[in-house]
């Protein structure tokens, strides 16, 4: 069974600070992506990667940015944290292959921006 | 551009009774279709989807799918929704070129005893 662990269920930061959220696959997967899930927007794109130290920006990456130094991990950064950042953030893997394929979502973690 | 629009915001049907959840998706070429589940508090699990052949697609939890290229659309169906099925539901659309979806603003059903 493909596992998408995320560190924290639940997170609560305070204005200005500087938050990590982490994900780990153990599939072996070369494709992870970073979702923000909102009430009546579904589910939008901030950012995703394709290969360690690889990366694309999404469809709102604004105030967000990511890293990838090992093929498991993919972690989401908030360098400033604003309230308008509190939200659902899921983070999801795939392999490589075709597009038939589906990507494994992790459980979310609940940022609460105070 | 690609998009998915999934038109019913929340959906009330009481137990044991037929469920349908709309799906409509625009898209240039044969789409890749997914339908997630998400229970509260939890990920996403996938629960059926579509890439070619037979439109009828049979997934997890006793759910069903048929896609109508004539309607864009990708509805997802159970004859006899479970207390169990409460939840919210995704409708995606694989984009041409990556391994990115769209994915519509879900569904939220309430199963009613």
């Amino acid at each position: 069974d493909v596992k998408v662990t995320q560190s924290s269920r639940y997170l609560v930061k305070r204005t200005g600070e500087k938050v990590f959220l982490e994900c780990v696959q153990d599939m072996d997967h070369e494709n992870m992506f970073w979702y923000r899930q909102d009430p009546g927007l579904g589910l939008r794109l901030i950012y995703f990667s394709y290969d360690v130290k690889m990366k694309e920006k999404g469809d709102i990456p604004e105030g967000y940015s990511v890293s990838r130094e090992k093929k498991e991990r993919f972690s989401l950064i908030l360098e400033s944290a604003s309230t308008n950042q509190t939200s659902m953030y899921l983070c999801a893997s795939r392999p490589t292959g075709p597009l038939t394929y589906e990507q494994y979502f992790g459980p979310g973690t609940r940022l609460t921006v105070t | 551009a690609q998009s998915v629009t999934q038109p019913d915001i929340h959906i009330t049907v009481s137990e044991g009774a037929s469920l349908e959840l709309r799906c409509n998706y625009s898209y240039g070429a044969t789409p890749y279709l997914f339908w997630y589940v998400q229970s509260p508090g939890q990920g996403l699990q996938l629960l059926l989807k579509y890439f070619s052949g037979d439109t009828l697609v049979q997934g997890i939890k006793g759910f069903e799918a048929e896609f109508k290229r004539s309607q864009s659309s990708f509805n997802l169906r159970k004859p006899s929704v479970h207390w169990s099925d409460a939840a919210e539901y995704f409708c995606a659309v694989g984009a041409s070129g990556t391994y990115k979806y769209i994915f519509g603003t879900g569904t939220r059903l309430k199963v009613l005893a």
